[in-house]
C-alpha cells in the first residue's frame, strides 16, 4: 500500500476554496487516488477518486499531476457543514480501504 | 434497507463484561467491513467478510474479538471481557462488488463502546 501524507488540519473560511494536497511518492502503477469524508459522529462517506488528471464531481474536483506522486483535493467555496475530517487513500481498486490519519479541515464564519 | 444500520448506538459496559455489536448492510451488498475508531484518531481495519465467509481478519486485535455473518446479511461483532483499551466507535461498511471497490463503501454510523 502506498503510504500518504496530508497536513494535520486547516483552517479556513466560509466562501473560500480550500485545496488540502496528498502526498503519495511510492503511487504504483495500479493504484487509484480516493478520497473520503467524514464528519462528527458519523462514518466515512465516498466524495471522489480519481487516476490521472483532473476529476470533478458535484461535491469536489481532484487534481493529480502528470507524476501522480501527489494529488489535491478541492472544496470550492466551503461553508460551515464542510468542517470534517477528509482521508486521502491511495492503492488498488479492490484493496480494503486502510485509513491514515486524515486532515481535520475546521471552517471558520 | 436505505442505509447501513448498526446497534446499538451506544454501549456502556463493564470492564470484564462481553458485548455484541450489530451491523445490518445494504440489501444486496456482499462484503462487509469492520473497523474501529479511537478518540480523535483514524480508522483501523478489523475484519472483511465475503458472503459469510471472513478471507482477511488479520485486523483483529486479540482473540477476544470475533466476529461473524449470517449469509449476506447481518454481521456480529463480539469482544469479550471488554477491557479500557476496547473503548471506540465501531463503524461497519458495506459494498456492492464481489471484491469492494473503493468508492463503493457505505458506512453506518458507528456504536460508541464506552468500557468503564
Amino acid at each position: 500500500l502506498a503510504k500518504t501524507t496530508q497536513p494535520i488540519s486547516m483552517d479556513s473560511y466560509e466562501g473560500q476554496e480550500v485545496n488540502i494536497t496528498c502526498s503519495h511518492n511510492n503511487i504504483a502503477t495500479n493504484d487509484y487516488i480516493t478520497w473520503y469524508q467524514q464528519f462528527p459522529s458519523q462514518g466515512p462517506r465516498f466524495i471522489i477518486q480519481g487516476y490521472k488528471t483532473k476529476v470533478t464531481n458535484e461535491v469536489a474536483s481532484l487534481f493529480i499531476p502528470a507524476d501522480r506522486k501527489s494529488s489535491t483535493l478541492s472544496l470550492p467555496r466551503v461553508s460551515l457543514s464542510d468542517t470534517a475530517v477528509y482521508y486521502c487513500l491511495v492503492g488498488d481498486l479492490y484493496d480494503k480501504i486502510i485509513f491514515g490519519k486524515g486532515t481535520r479541515l475546521h471552517i471558520l464564519p | 434497507g436505505a442505509g447501513v444500520s448498526q446497534s446499538p448506538s451506544n454501549k456502556v459496559t463493564e470492564k470484564g463484561k462481553d458485548v455484541e455489536l450489530r451491523c445490518d448492510p445494504i440489501s444486496g451488498h456482499t462484503a462487509l467491513y469492520w473497523y474501529r475508531q479511537r478518540l480523535g484518531q483514524g480508522l483501523e481495519f478489523l475484519i472483511y467478510f465475503q458472503g459469510n465467509s471472513a478471507p482477511d481478519k488479520s485486523g483483529l486485535p486479540s482473540d477476544r474479538f470475533s466476529a461473524e455473518r449470517t449469509g449476506e446479511s447481518v454481521s456480529t461483532l463480539t469482544i469479550q471481557r471488554t477491557q479500557q483499551e476496547d473503548s471506540a466507535v465501531y463503524l461497519c461498511a458495506s459494498s456492492l462488488a464481489d471484491r469492494g471497490r473503493k468508492d463503493g463503501y457505505t458506512f453506518g454510523s458507528g456504536t460508541r463502546l464506552t468500557v468503564v
